[in-house]
């Protein structure tokens, strides 16, 4: 079955330090790649995508993400967290299953920057 | 403003009670979807709904069900058949392929069964 695994369920870092949230999946055919952000007392809102072209894409707030397909993997980086970043972030995967498209989710990263 | 409302935010139930959360989007969106959050899990996928009149069970569908009599509306009713229902419920809908396929998250809503 597909899946979609987030390495970490905690990270802790410091303000200024550099991110990267590891995302692999579990799938051998055409993919699209989102990553969500879920601040604190706040709806699930999408980060950024990746659907064909360019693997590295650039998110809002100054996140982006590589996807690399030999590797089955789509990590979220940034190069200088704030702590501002400090939330829940989801990686899903959604792939064509059944003659429909499906939406598969990681387990989420909470990310606490410290002051 | 354009956006999906989730009522109530929080709502609390006694054991052997049915409940019904409600889901509205205003985004003319065709797909609706009803996921459950628990801690250290992924979202998980109760029902999801295609187009009006027509929905289609997820991974976790049972002790749930849904309607989709409106566009506009997806309510989704916890019954006494769900073995866990405490829960974080989050609905969402998807805008079409040209707009990238993207989903868009209501604020979620907070079952509490006492």
């Amino acid at each position: 079955a597909q899946s979609v695994s987030q390495h970490n369920h905690h990270v802790i870092l410091s303000e200024a330090a550099s991110l990267e949230l590891g995302c692999n999946y579990s799938y051998g055919g055409t993919v699209n790649l989102f990553w969500y952000v879920q601040y604190p007392g706040q709806h699930l809102q999408l980060l950024l995508k990746y659907f064909s072209g360019d693997p590295l894409v650039k998110g809002i707030k100054g996140f982006e993400a590589e996807f690399i397909k030999s590797k089955f993997s789509f990590n979220l980086r940034k190069p200088s967290v704030q702590w501002s970043d400090t939330a829940e972030y989801f990686c899903a995967v959604r792939v064509l299953q059944d003659s429909n498209y499906q939406l598969i989710w990681g387990a989420g990263t909470k990310l606490i920057i410290k002051p | 403003d354009g956006g999906i409302t989730q009522s109530p935010k929080y709502l609390f139930r006694k054991e052997g009670q049915n409940v019904t959360l409600s889901c509205e989007q205003n985004l003319n969106h065709d797909a609706m979807y009803w996921y459950r959050q628990d801690p250290g899990q992924g979202l998980r996928l109760i029902y999801y709904s295609q187009i009006v009149n027509d929905f289609q069970k997820g991974d976790i569908a049972e002790g749930y069900s849904v309607s989709r009599e409106k566009k506009e509306s997806f309510p989704l009713t916890v019954t006494s058949a769900q073995k866990n229902p405490t829960a974080f419920y989050l609905c969402a809908s998807r805008d079409g392929p040209r707009s990238g396929n993207t989903i868009y998250f209501g604020e979620g809503s907070w079952l509490t069964v006492v």
